[in-house]
């Protein structure tokens, strides 16, 4: 079965750096797209980022260009969230999902990224 | 890029059914046969429900079930559970000229 495990948030003080792990094991990783999408407390669910299969596609909110880099080692079946100048606006619950393809069909159980000083 | 619309809340009692509208441009609901459907618990992962307007992954209930007119989706329940208590999501493919995917703003089902 389908599995993600999330992995590397915690508390961080603004304009620091954070990177984000996902596990992925129970399909063949390298031949879906991935996507990171986070929940800030009490609010919608908002797409931050994704990445084609072989990783040479990738897309990113306005909000985290620059800032953030996705990419994954499919030998490793893991994918990446490197977060750089990190802002409070960024604390949310990170979820990593595969792609159906076209949407995210499976999620992991997310990790809790809060920027604090 | 804009949120789609959805309404914050809607409401049944156990047996009724429920929709749940999800109202977007021809940039992404009306321009694609990209629209999905999530419920998501308190404090769980989001569930796909839906995908392509109007097609069930294998193992969520017929109870479940999409359409879409023009620039507006929706989601019926029918049959409300008291397990359908839940927040909904829809989702949209939205080209690829920017970000290829927006959420809608949620709607919270309360089961009467």
């Amino acid at each position: 079965q389908v599995r993600l495990v999330e992995s590397g948030g915690g508390v961080v003080q603004p304009g620091r750096s954070l990177r984000l792990s996902c596990a992925a094991s129970g399909f063949t990783f390298s031949s879906y797209g991935m996507h990171w999408v986070r929940q800030a407390p009490g609010k919608g669910l908002e797409w931050v980022s994704i990445i084609s299969s072989d990783g040479t596609n990738k897309y990113y909110v306005d909000s985290v260009k620059g800032r953030f880099t996705i990419s994954r080692d499919n030998s490793k079946n893991t994918l990446y969230l490197q977060m750089n100048s990190l802002r409070a606006e960024d604390t949310a619950v990170y979820y990593c999902g595969k792609d159906r393809p076209g949407e995210p069909d499976y999620w992991g159980q997310g990790t809790l990224v809060t920027v604090s000083s | 890029q804009s949120a789609l619309t959805q309404p914050p809340s809607a409401s049944g009692s156990p047996g009724q059914s429920v929709t749940i509208s999800c109202t977007g441009t021809s940039s992404d609901v009306g321009g694609y046969n990209y629209v999905s459907w999530y419920q998501q618990h308190p404090g769980k992962a989001p569930k796909l429900m839906i995908y392509e307007v109007s097609k069930r992954p294998s193992g969520v209930p017929d109870r479940f079930s999409g359409s879409k007119s023009g620039n507006t989706a929706s989601l019926t329940v029918s049959g409300l559970q008291a397990e359908d208590e839940a927040d909904y999501y829809c989702s949209s493919y939205a080209g690829s000229n920017n970000f290829p995917y927006v959420f809608g703003t949620g709607t919270k089902v309360t089961v009467l």
